[in-house]
């Protein structure tokens, strides 16, 4: 499989929660990241997290980090339609020196 | 945050022309770029590290006499995409890590169609 995986599509109502997950293989990052993009756009930051956190919230943003199990989770609270892009996770894997390797995207697609 | 951006935003161009990227920090230094490539509905690829004053640095698979990359200073890289051809078509993307802000910043992208 992939070094950084993630589920490819996530479709939820507008005013649920929406949790996209995605899990590496190996990390050396002191920070991991969550992108989001939006169509024909670059990738924007939403919110990253320290390695020797498990968790942070940001607003509606939850950032849950396990880093034995190497998984990491982002939650978005009361899903708006402007929410829908295709998220990405992304880590420096172990052996990497800078370079962030980005997770399969997820789509999320909100529905009213 | 700072600002990275790229241009042009879209070209499309003829089969065996070159083409030539541009990704420049708009507020920061930045002695390293790295270039991506997106294929629709896919992740981005690392395509290569770019370096201020030295040779870039690819990632396997990717033909560094395809992809010409010069980073002339400190605030500018490019990339040349020499004799396109239609499977040069994607979404080339450069970032720039910003070493206060502790990330990489993007440039918006510039989407390549060759006919």
């Amino acid at each position: 499989g992939e070094d950084v995986e993630q589920s490819l599509f996530l479709s939820v109502r507008e005013g649920d929660s929406s949790v996209i997950n995605c899990t590496y293989t190996d990390s050396s990052s002191t920070y991991l990241y969550w992108y989001k993009q939006e169509p024909g756009a670059g990738l924007q930051l939403l919110t990253y997290i320290f390695s020797n956190m498990d968790m942070k919230q940001d607003q509606r943003l939850t950032v849950l980090l396990n880093k034995k199990d190497k998984h990491l989770s982002l939650r978005i609270a009361d899903t708006q339609t402007g929410d829908s892009a295709i998220y990405f996770c992304a880590v420096i894997l172990t052996g990497g020196g800078n370079k962030l390797t980005f997770g399969t995207g997820t789509q999320l697609k909100v529905e009213l | 945050g700072a600002v990275v951006s790229q241009h042009p935003s879209w070209v499309i161009c003829k089969s065996g022309t070159s083409v030539k990227i541009e990704c420049r920090s708009l507020d920061f230094q930045a002695t390293t770029m790295f270039w991506y490539r997106q294929f629709p509905k896919q992740s981005l690829m690392l395509m290569a590290t770019s370096n201020e004053g030295s040779k870039a640095t690819y990632e396997q698979g990717v033909e560094k006499d395809k992809f010409l990359i010069n980073h002339a200073s400190l605030t500018l890289s490019t990339l040349t995409v020499t004799s396109a051809h239609p499977e040069d078509s994607s979404f080339y993307i450069c970032s720039a890590p910003h070493q206060t802000y502790n990330e990489q910043f993007f440039g918006p992208g510039t989407r390549l169609t060759v006919l």
